[in-house]
C-alpha cells in the first residue's frame, strides 16, 4: 500500500539559509508524488510533481525535488528561505486504483523561517 | 480561473444541527474530491465524484455524512445531525479525470460544532 513518512515534524531555519524537508514513501510501483504548501488559514496549493518523468522536478518559488528510488525518498528543498516559506508542507503519494488517483497525505512540516 | 470555491469559509453551529458546505470546482474539472482536516487525523479523503457520479465513498465516516454533485458546477457535503468530534477543516478539490497530475484545492471550510 501507498503510503508517505515526513521525518520532521518541525522545522526552523534563518532567512536566507537552505530548507530541507525530507519525506519518504512507499509504494508498490512507481508512484506519482507531490508537494503541497498550506499557509496559515489558507488552502492547499501545489508546489511541484513527479509523475515518472524527469527525477529532479522543480516547482513554484524556488523549491525543487528529487525523486531517488533507491532510497524511497522525495525530499523538498529550497536553495535560500524567505520569510514568505513559513507554512506547514505535505509530502503526497498518489495511489492509483478504480480509476483514480487517490491523493494520499503526510502528516505535514511546519516550516518557521527567522529573520 | 477563479479556482475551486467553497463556502461558507467559517461555519459555527450547535450540536444536532443540520449543516451544509458547498463547493463549485474550476470550470472544465470533472473530477471532485472532499477531504477533511483534523489535528488528530491530518488530511482524509471523503468521497470522490467523476462526472458528478459518486466513485468513492469509502472515507465518509458515517451515515451522518451525505454528499451530492447535482451538475458539473456545484457540490455539498452535509452532515445531519453535527456533531462535536466533525469540527475540522473540510476542503473540496477539482482535477481533470482521475487527478493522475494532482488536484487544485480550495480555501476550505473551518467547521466548528460546538
Amino acid at each position: 500500500a501507498q503510503s508517505v513518512t515526513q521525518l520532521d515534524s518541525h522545522v526552523s531555519v534563518s532567512e536566507g539559509t537552505p530548507v530541507l524537508l525530507r519525506c519518504n514513501y512507499s509504494s508498490s510501483y512507481s508512484p506519482s508524488l507531490f508537494w503541497y504548501v498550506q499557509h496559515p488559514n489558507k488552502g492547499l496549493q501545489l508546489l511541484l510533481k513527479y509523475t515518472s518523468a524527469a527525477t529532479l522536478v522543480k516547482g513554484i518559488n524556488g523549491f525543487e525535488a528529487e525523486f531517488k528510488k533507491s532510497e524511497t525518498s522525495f525530499h523538498l528543498t529550497k536553495p535560500s528561505a524567505h520569510m514568505s516559506d513559513a507554512a506547514e508542507y505535505f509530502c503526497v503519494v498518489g495511489r492509483f486504483s478504480g480509476g483514480y488517483n487517490k491523493l494520499i497525505f503526510g502528516a505535514g512540516t511546519r516550516l518557521a523561517v527567522h529573520p | 480561473d477563479a479556482g475551486v470555491i467553497q463556502s461558507p469559509r467559517h461555519e459555527v453551529t450547535e450540536m444536532g444541527q443540520e449543516v451544509t458546505l458547498r463547493c463549485k470546482p474550476i470550470s472544465g474539472h470533472n473530477s471532485l474530491f472532499w477531504y477533511r482536516q483534523t489535528m488528530m487525523r491530518g488530511l482524509e479523503l471523503l468521497i470522490y465524484f467523476n462526472n458528478n457520479v459518486p466513485i468513492d465513498d469509502s472515507g465518509m465516516p458515517e451515515d451522518r455524512f451525505s454528499a451530492k454533485m447535482p451538475n458539473a458546477s456545484f457540490s455539498t457535503l452535509k452532515i445531519q445531525p453535527s456533531e462535536p468530534r466533525d469540527s475540522a477543516v473540510y476542503f473540496c478539490a477539482s482535477s481533470w479525470t482521475g487527478g493522475a497530475d494532482g488536484y487544485t484545492f480550495g480555501s476550505g471550510t473551518r467547521l466548528t460544532v460546538v
